[in-house]
C-alpha cells in the first residue's frame, strides 16, 4: 500500500464551484499534514498546512482532517481559473515530524 | 520571505558525467532535503540533512550523493549520470522544528542525454 495516495484527475470544475481534493495515508502515526499547490512548470508551494481533528479555514481554501479515518481533504471555494495547478498532499512521517512523504497528487482544471 | 535557490534552471550532460547540483537557502535553516519528480510518481525523496555535515538516506539514494559543508548549502552529486536520472530536482529546506514545513526552490530540469 502507498504511503499517500491521492486521486491522479484531472478533476475539472466549474468557475465558481467547489472543488474537493481527497487525500490518504496509512501511516497512523502521522501527526502533520500539509497541502501544497504546483503550477506546471514550477516548485509546490504551501497552500496550508493542519495538525488536529477538523477543519481549518483561511480565505477560500478548507482543509479537514480525520485521523481516525486517515483522511484529509482540501475544498477550495469559488473556484478561479488561477486555482488551475496539480496539488499535492504530505504528511509527515518520522517522529521528529520533519521529513515528508508526498502524495502523487491531483491535477484541478477550472474551467471558465 | 524565505528564499531557496538553485544553480542551474536546466541542465544537459552526457552519461557517465559526474553532476552537481547546488541549493542555497538563505533563512538559516536547520533541515535541507532533495526530491526528484517524475511523472507519475510524485515527489521522491532522495537524501536529507539535519545538520552542517548530517546526511541521511531517503527513499531513493541510489546513484547519489550529498555534501552539506556549510548550513545554508546542500549540494546533491550524480558520481555517474545515467538517462534514468532524468528528472526534475527540487531542493526544500526547513527549520529544525516538529511540523514546520518545508520551502521549495524552483528546481533543476535534468536532461542526461
Amino acid at each position: 500500500q502507498k504511503e499517500v495516495e491521492q486521486n491522479s484527475g484531472p478533476l475539472s470544475v466549474p468557475e465558481g464551484a467547489i472543488a474537493s481534493l481527497n487525500c490518504t495515508y496509512s501511516d497512523r502515526g502521522s501527526q502533520s499534514f500539509f497541502w501544497y499547490r504546483q503550477y506546471s512548470g514550477k516548485s509546490p508551494e504551501l497552500i496550508m498546512s493542519i495538525y488536529s481533528n477538523g477543519d481549518k479555514e483561511d480565505g477560500r481554501f478548507t482543509a479537514q482532517l480525520n485521523k481516525a479515518s486517515q483522511y484529509v481533504s482540501l475544498l477550495i471555494r469559488d473556484s478561479q481559473p488561477s486555482d488551475s495547478a496539480t496539488y499535492l498532499c504530505a504528511v509527515t512521517r518520522d517522529n521528529y515530524g520533519q521529513n515528508f512523504v508526498f502524495g502523487p497528487g491531483t491535477r484541478l482544471s477550472v474551467l471558465p | 520571505d524565505v528564499k531557496v535557490t538553485q544553480s542551474s534552471r536546466y541542465l544537459v550532460k552526457r552519461t557517465g558525467e559526474k553532476v552537481f547540483l547546488e541549493c542555497v537557502q538563505d533563512m538559516d535553516h536547520e533541515n535541507m532535503f532533495w526530491y526528484r519528480q517524475d511523472p507519475g510518481l510524485g515527489l521522491r525523496l532522495i537524501y536529507f540533512s539535519y545538520d552542517v555535515k548530517m546526511k541521511e538516506k531517503g527513499d531513493i539514494p541510489e546513484g547519489y550523493s550529498v555534501s552539506r559543508e556549510k548550513k545554508e548549502r546542500f549540494s546533491l552529486i550524480l558520481e555517474s549520470a545515467s538517462t534514468n536520472q532524468t528528472s526534475m530536482y527540487l531542493c526544500a529546506s526547513s527549520l529544525a522544528l516538529a511540523m514546520d514545513t518545508q520551502y521549495f526552490g524552483p528546481g533543476t530540469r535534468l536532461t542526461v542525454l
